[in-house]
C-alpha cells in the first residue's frame, strides 16, 4: 500500500522563526491533508490540498503531486503552534480512508 | 455547523469486556470513518461507512465492527477488549467519499485494565 513518510520527526523553534515541513508519498493520490493534533487529541484540519498552493494566515502549503511530495510553511512561529502536525493521503488505489504518516512534534520556545 | 461529536470522551473497561463508541457526522455528512491512535502504531485506519455501508476496511481483527444508521450516525464496537486496545478512538465525517476533506471529532480515550 501507499507510504507516508513525515520529516523532520521532531523540531525545536524559537519563537518568531520559520519552518518547513516535509511529507513524501509513494503513490498517485486524490486527496492530501495537514492536520495539527491539539494536545487534547483533536485533530484540527489545515489544508486541503491534494495538488496546488494555498495558504491561510502565517501558514501555506504547496503539493506538488507529479513528485509525490507536500511541503507545510510555519512562519513567524508561535508557542501555540507547538503540537505534532499529521500528513494524511487517500491513495487512487485505496478510497475512502486516509493513510497518515507518524507525524512532525513541533515545540515553540518562547 | 455543529462539528463531529463522539461520545463518550473517556473510557475505561477491563479485559474481556466489550465496548460502544458513537460518532455523530456533522449536519449534512454521509460519510463516517473511523480511526484508532496508539503510540506505537500511530494513527490507523479502522473502516468507513457511506449510507449504511461499510465500503472499506482496515487491517483489525472481527472484533472490531461498526455500523451506521440511517440518519448517518455511526457507531463501533469492541469486543473481548484486550490492554493493546487501549487507544484514542477517532471519528471523521465527509461531504461524500472519495477524495473529500475530512473532519474529525475530538475522540474517544480507551483505557483497558
Amino acid at each position: 500500500g501507499i507510504q507516508v513518510e513525515q520529516s523532520p520527526p521532531d523540531l525545536i523553534l524559537q519563537e518568531g522563526a520559520n519552518s518547513t515541513l516535509r511529507c513524501n508519498f509513494s503513490d498517485s493520490v486524490n486527496n492530501l491533508q495537514w492536520f495539527h493534533q491539539n494536545p487534547w487529541g483533536q485533530l484540527i484540519n489545515l489544508f486541503y490540498i491534494p495538488s496546488g498552493t494555498k495558504q491561510n494566515g502565517r501558514l501555506s502549503a504547496t503539493t506538488v503531486a507529479t513528485e509525490r511530495y507536500s511541503l507545510l510553511y510555519i512562519s513567524s512561529s508561535q508557542t501555540t503552534d507547538s503540537g505534532v502536525y499529521f500528513c494524511a493521503v487517500e491513495g487512487v488505489d485505496s478510497s475512502y480512508k486516509l493513510i497518515f504518516g507518524s507525524g512532525t512534534r513541533l515545540l515553540v520556545r518562547p | 455547523k455543529a462539528g463531529v461529536t463522539q461520545t463518550p470522551r473517556y473510557l475505561i473497561k477491563t479485559r474481556g469486556q466489550q465496548v460502544t463508541l458513537s460518532c455523530s457526522p456533522i449536519s449534512g455528512h454521509r460519510s463516517v470513518s473511523w480511526y484508532q491512535q496508539t503510540p506505537g502504531q500511530g494513527l490507523q485506519f479502522l473502516f468507513e461507512y457511506f449510507s449504511e455501508t461499510q465500503r472499506n476496511k482496515g487491517n483489525f481483527p472481527g472484533r472490531f465492527s461498526g455500523r451506521q444508521f440511517s440518519n448517518s450516525r455511526s457507531e463501533m464496537n469492541v469486543s473481548t477488549l484486550e490492554l493493546g486496545d487501549s487507544a484514542l478512538y477517532l471519528c471523521a465525517s465527509s461531504t461524500w467519499t472519495g477524495w473529500a476533506e475530512q473532519f474529525f471529532g475530538p475522540g474517544t480515550r480507551l483505557t483497558v485494565l
